[in-house]
């Protein structure tokens, strides 16, 4: 039992190239959550996925794009990359229950754009 | 728009000492509580708190809920350096989605 996994583990990318960040579960969760961490700014929403079929932006989504590829998958696209855009991602997933919503995470990708 | 504010954003004490975190938070419909230990890697889970658990402890953390006053402290008694991390709080309103605080880096030295 792995819990949440996420390749790849470290990244540096030039300006203006793109990348896939995986993640997968095998809890059998229906909820699935990508964020993003910053020094000093907590863990940031970039977006999820209620259930398998849906997908939902969070507070910080431009310049992202995902895709929930089953109830197991759900990655996160950066089309062209920026600078800004230099971070830890983790995702997340819950068995999200009338709001009681315990979230498992993943080990984190660091991603550095040059 | 829920809200969540932690303080102090970070603290050092030393061991053996006993701190308290703080997390106020403001919320259209409250549902559950979160605080998570982070340390170099993925936030990991210690409590969630509820209208129908209001007080949790596990060793020498605990946590308490104040509903009428909208926030939550989590105590750590007797600290050692392997509690130096950041603690996140979290707040789970009616949607599928929970809102984080900046969180509070915690140093404690030997």
């Amino acid at each position: 039992n792995a819990g949440v996994t996420q390749t790849p583990k470290f990244q540096v990318l030039k300006t203006g190239q793109s990348m896939t960040l995986q993640c997968a579960q095998d809890m059998n969760h229906n909820s699935m959550y990508w964020y993003r961490q910053d020094p000093g700014m907590g863990l940031r929403l970039i977006y999820y996925s209620a259930s398998e079929g849906t997908t939902d932006k969070g507070e910080v989504p431009n310049g992202y794009n995902v895709s929930r590829l089953n109830k197991r998958e759900f990655s996160l696209r950066l089309e062209s990359a920026a600078p800004s855009q230099t971070s830890v991602y983790f995702c997340a997933s819950s068995e999200w229950a009338s709001g009681y919503n315990e979230q498992f995470f993943g080990p984190g990708t660091r991603l550095t754009v040059l | 728009e829920d809200k969540v504010v932690q303080s102090p954003l970070s603290l050092v004490v030393h061991e053996g000492d006993t701190v308290t975190l703080n997390c106020s938070y403001e919320v259209t419909n409250f549902r559950s509580l979160l605080w998570y230990k982070q340390e170099k890697k993925a936030p990991t889970f210690l409590f969630m708190l509820t209208s129908s658990g209001i007080e949790k402890k596990s060793g020498r953390l605990s946590s308490i809920l104040d509903k009428k006053e909208l926030f939550s402290i989590l105590n750590i008694t007797a600290t050692q350096t392997g509690d130096s991390a950041i603690y996140l709080c979290a707040l789970g309103g009616s949607n599928y989605k929970l809102t984080f605080g900046k969180g509070t880096l915690l140093t404690v030295n030997p």
